[in-house]
């Protein structure tokens, strides 16, 4: 069974740029939620997908935009980078017909400049 | 609106003592209650979850919590404190009905292992 992975692992942007971060789910699992975490803090919901669909948002901006793929795979856009965008950017996968337990990728690290 | 508070930011314990780290939650129902562990650059690992049931919950690494919905707490413990569990802890809550499954995390807690 493989588990959730990230790429890129890092990567280094400047104010104004865009960025696309890449997540694959565990096998099986067909929800992804995306989470935000700056340093010193805990992660912040940026928004879920299922069946391809957004599933729910927490409070970003619209700059921050996502996709799923049939294949339950997902990525997360930020348009316009600002300097506190700079953070880990966690991907999780789930079933949501469980107990919304997830499961958490190793993150990119987006760094803005 | 759900929320998490982790009272203590930073917790130093000695190897072999026992630990607990301290959990408040904010939900109008039951919760569901999950503790994470993070390595230093790493993402998050689940050590242990509540959904229903038995309130005294084991997990991964010896690890225990207990929630108490009297006291809208989901404490974590361990009897005996290793220098691998150095890392940061996160307690989350998560919506029990309702489509969106989104978590809810704390602040988390900074646990130092002295030897």
């Amino acid at each position: 069974e493989t588990g959730v992975t990230q790429s890129p692992t890092h990567l280094i942007k400047t104010r104004g740029q865009q960025v696309t971060l890449r997540c694959s789910s565990q096998s099986g699992h067909n929800t992804v939620s995306w989470y935000q975490q700056a340093l010193g803090q805990g992660p912040q919901f940026i928004f879920q997908y299922y069946r391809e669909e957004e599933n729910g948002r927490g409070n970003f901006p619209p700059r921050f935009s996502g996709l799923q793929f049939p294949n339950y795979s997902s990525e997360l856009n930020v348009n316009a980078l600002e300097l506190d965008d700079s953070a880990l950017y966690l991907c999780a996968s789930s079933l949501v017909a469980g107990y919304n337990e997830q499961f958490f990728g190793p993150g990119t690290r987006l760094t803005v400049l | 609106a759900q929320s998490v508070t982790q009272p203590d930011i930073h917790i130093t314990v000695s190897e072999g003592a026992s630990l607990e780290l301290r959990c408040n939650y904010s939900y109008g129902a039951t919760p569901y209650l999950f503790w994470y562990v993070q390595s230093p650059g790493q993402g998050l690992q689940l050590l242990l979850k509540y959904f229903s049931g038995d309130t005294l919950v084991q997990g991964i690494k010896g690890f225990e919590a207990e929630f108490k919905r009297s006291q809208s707490s989901f404490n974590l413990r361990k009897p005996s404190v290793h220098w691998s569990d150095a890392a940061e802890y996160f307690c989350a809550v998560g919506a029990s009905g309702g489509s969106n499954y989104k978590l809810t995390f704390g602040k988390g807690t900074l646990l130092t292992v002295n030897p």
